[in-house]
């Protein structure tokens, strides 16, 4: 049983498409985020969801909109991507007493060409 | 504004040849300091948490020190099986907010 698992795993697209990844944890935890890691491995908070709620967003274009249906799911869209959108994206999901420690699902990594 | 680096950015051991990666922070209120593991391919995993200066936590050939500065991971007689990205992260608190370094890519080999 995977703990953090998103979907999909690879997605190549095109400048100035729509696209979403989605993420579903099954550790019953109250938090998830979403991460982005640049190609020098670099690893930056987006957002993070607490029981639905927004928490931090970080300084990330309009063009990035995260949705909590549940506590267990955090989608990320993406509007009109651009080349510098190509990146790898990590969900991940902490308890709320966890104090940074945090469950990664395996990633997306995202193509713009 | 809260930094985290690491140093080397690469390394590469032989089978059983001891080191140390460096962990450097400065950040506001640092709540715990964290290491982590990345394997290609996929998500980070979490290795340590570290929460005092002087407080040390191992973990089969890694231990992890932390001092009010820095934090390093020692790794006694690596084994191929290593071989990973190795990321620390400080945690500030407000809303579990984790700032992380680059990594060190260590590679082992035979």
């Amino acid at each position: 049983d995977t703990a953090v698992s998103q979907t999909p795993k690879y997605l190549v697209t095109q400048m100035g498409n729509d696209k979403s990844i989605k993420c579903e944890q099954n550790l019953g935890h109250d938090t998830m985020y979403w991460y982005k890691q640049d190609s020098k491995k670099f690893l930056k908070i987006m957002f993070s969801y607490n029981n639905k709620e927004l928490i931090i967003n970080e300084t990330v274009p309009n063009r990035f909109s995260p949705k909590s249906p549940d506590k267990a799911h955090l989608n990320l869209h993406i509007n009109s991507l651009e080349l510098g959108d190509s990146a790898v994206y990590f969900c991940a999901s902490s308890q709320d007493d966890g104090g940074g420690k945090l469950f990664f699902g395996s990633g997306t990594q995202l193509s713009v060409l | 504004e809260d930094q985290v680096t690491q140093s080397p950015e690469a390394l590469r051991l032989q089978e059983g040849e001891s080191s140390s990666l460096n962990c450097s922070y400065t950040v506001s209120g640092l709540r715990g300091l964290f290491w982590y593991r990345q394997d290609p391919g996929k998500g980070p995993e979490f290795l340590f948490t570290l929460y005092s200066a002087g407080e040390e936590k191992e973990k089969e050939r890694l231990k992890a020190t932390l001092t009010k500065k820095e934090s390093f991971l020692h790794i006694t007689a690596p084994k191929p099986e290593d071989s990973a990205t190795y990321l620390c992260a400080a945690f500030t608190g407000g809303g579990n907010k984790l700032t992380f370094g680059t990594g060190t890519q260590l590679k082992v080999e035979l």
